[in-house]
């Protein structure tokens, strides 16, 4: 059973441009959680997500951040025109059900050059 | 005041000692908790699940005290490789996971 799967690893994107990350739950966990940690802060709550439902969103920013879990595929985290203050590491983590603990990916690191 | 507040440290101990580290949360709906672990620059990883009687891993110890909504966690025979920053984690009602900003921890030889 593979773990949380994210990609890509690493990603550069000039400001204005879009950066797409994935995440891909582990098998048969149909919560997955968004956070960023900008470097040395802690873990910030993006959203919540389960199966085609946004739950929380209230960590995401109001302009250009937009997140879904479809049906099928992997969850998306969408950053429009992206800015230099979007330079971080995004986590994603899901988790069976509610109230128990929740596994991550590797991150995605996003470089806005 | 923040979902969940941690003293941010960084906790400084040598090998072999005991550190404690407290956790706070303000919802006092709130019905699981957990302690992770992050190492520089990686994703975090369970440590272990915080149960209301209080639970014991080995040299880790976690413990919740709902009245005053805080949770702890202590290490005994600090190992260098416990080196790392500890982040308590609390599920808020909607079920999402809300993680404190994490206590640094450095032990030393």
């Amino acid at each position: 059973n593979a773990g949380v799967m994210q990609n890509p690893r690493h990603l550069v994107r000039r400001r204005g441009q879009e950066a797409r990350l994935r995440c891909s739950p582990m098998k048969g966990h149909s919560h997955v959680y968004w956070y960023r940690q900008l470097p040395e802060e802690g873990l910030k709550f993006m959203v919540y997500l389960q199966k085609e439902n946004i739950i929380d969103e209230s960590g995401m920013p109001k302009e250009r951040f937009s997140a879904e879990f479809p049906k099928e595929g992997p969850s998306i985290l969408r950053i429009q025109q992206v800015v230099r203050g979007d330079s971080a590491a995004y986590f994603c983590a899901s988790s069976p059900s509610r109230e128990t603990e929740a596994f991550f990916g590797q991150g995605t690191r996003l470089t806005v050059v | 005041r923040k979902e969940v507040e941690q003293d941010p440290g960084p906790f400084n101990v040598p090998e072999g000692a005991t550190v404690a580290f407290n956790c706070t949360y303000s919802n006092s709906a709130s019905q699981s908790f957990f302690w992770y672990r992050q190492d520089c620059r990686k994703e975090p990883k369970l440590l272990m699940s915080v149960y209301s009687s209080g639970n014991e891993d080995g040299r880790f110890t976690a413990q919740l005290n709902r009245a005053s909504q805080y949770i702890s966690l202590l290490i005994r025979d600090s190992k260098l490789s416990d080196s790392a920053t500890y982040l308590c984690v609390v599920n808020t009602p909607n079920n999402d996971m809300r993680f404190g900003a994490g206590t640094r921890l450095t032990v030393k030889p």
